[in-house]
């Protein structure tokens, strides 16, 4: 019964190719987050989905868009990969505006 | 522009040792305080958070915090590590009217020797 679950774990591609991350969480919250984490573990956050509405975009190349069929769901699409896309991605959700998030285990993308 | 600030980058220490991570914050306005612990190649988890009340806050693990809002900082502290507490820490603030951003800081990687 995993709460924030993202898939694949791990991801190896070419530069040029499109791919896509997705991720589901079955707490019932709101408001989903993509974050990246670079080689040094810094995280910052790419963008945030409120009920199926982007709330949330951090200058972020727009060859990444993000996706939300519905509030459980928030997948993320990268076109065109660079090599400085290598990193974990990880997922996060939660229910009230101030409230914990809550943190998926992450997709290790390793571009070629 | 907002930000956090963790003051070490790589902490050593033998068990037994008491550990204090520092954290500091840039922003006047109302906001949340958490750490966030990430054991080697796992995703992040809530170790505390202060939300309001005591600014004393004990977490999981032996793990307690104290926010001292004069000094924007919300230090981590544990009186005795154990080998299962390396880890990277990070600290980690959500700003109120801004969607509930959260901002890490740089993290702290913790590495407690046997």
């Amino acid at each position: 019964d995993t709460a924030v679950s993202q898939t694949p774990k791990y991801l190896v591609t070419q530069m040029g190719n499109d791919k896509s991350i997705k991720c589901e969480q079955n707490l019932g919250h709101d408001t989903m987050y993509w974050y990246k984490q670079d080689s040094k573990k810094f995280l910052k956050i790419m963008f945030s989905y409120n009920n199926k509405e982007l709330i949330i975009n951090e200058t972020v190349p727009n060859r990444f868009s993000p996706k939300s069929p519905d509030k459980a769901h928030l997948n993320l699409h990268i076109n065109s990969l660079e090599l400085g896309d290598s990193a974990v991605y990880f997922c996060a959700s939660r229910t009230a505006p101030t409230d914990t998030q809550y943190f998926g285990p992450g997709t290790r993308l390793t571009v070629l | 522009a907002q930000s956090v600030s963790q003051h070490n980058h790589h902490v050593i220490l033998s068990e037994a040792a008491s550990l204090e991570l520092g954290c500091n914050y840039s922003y006047g306005g109302t906001v949340n305080l958490f750490w966030y612990v990430q054991y080697p190649g796992q995703h992040l988890q809530l170790l505390l958070k202060y939300f309001s009340g005591d600014p004393l806050v004990k977490g999981i693990k032996g793990f307690e915090a104290e926010f001292i809002k004069s000094k924007f900082s919300f230090n981590l502290r544990k009186p005795s590590v154990q080998w299962s507490d390396t880890a990277e820490y990070f600290c980690a603030v959500l700003i109120y009217n801004q969607g509930g951003k959260l901002i890490f800081g740089q993290g702290t990687e913790l590495s407690v020797k046997p």
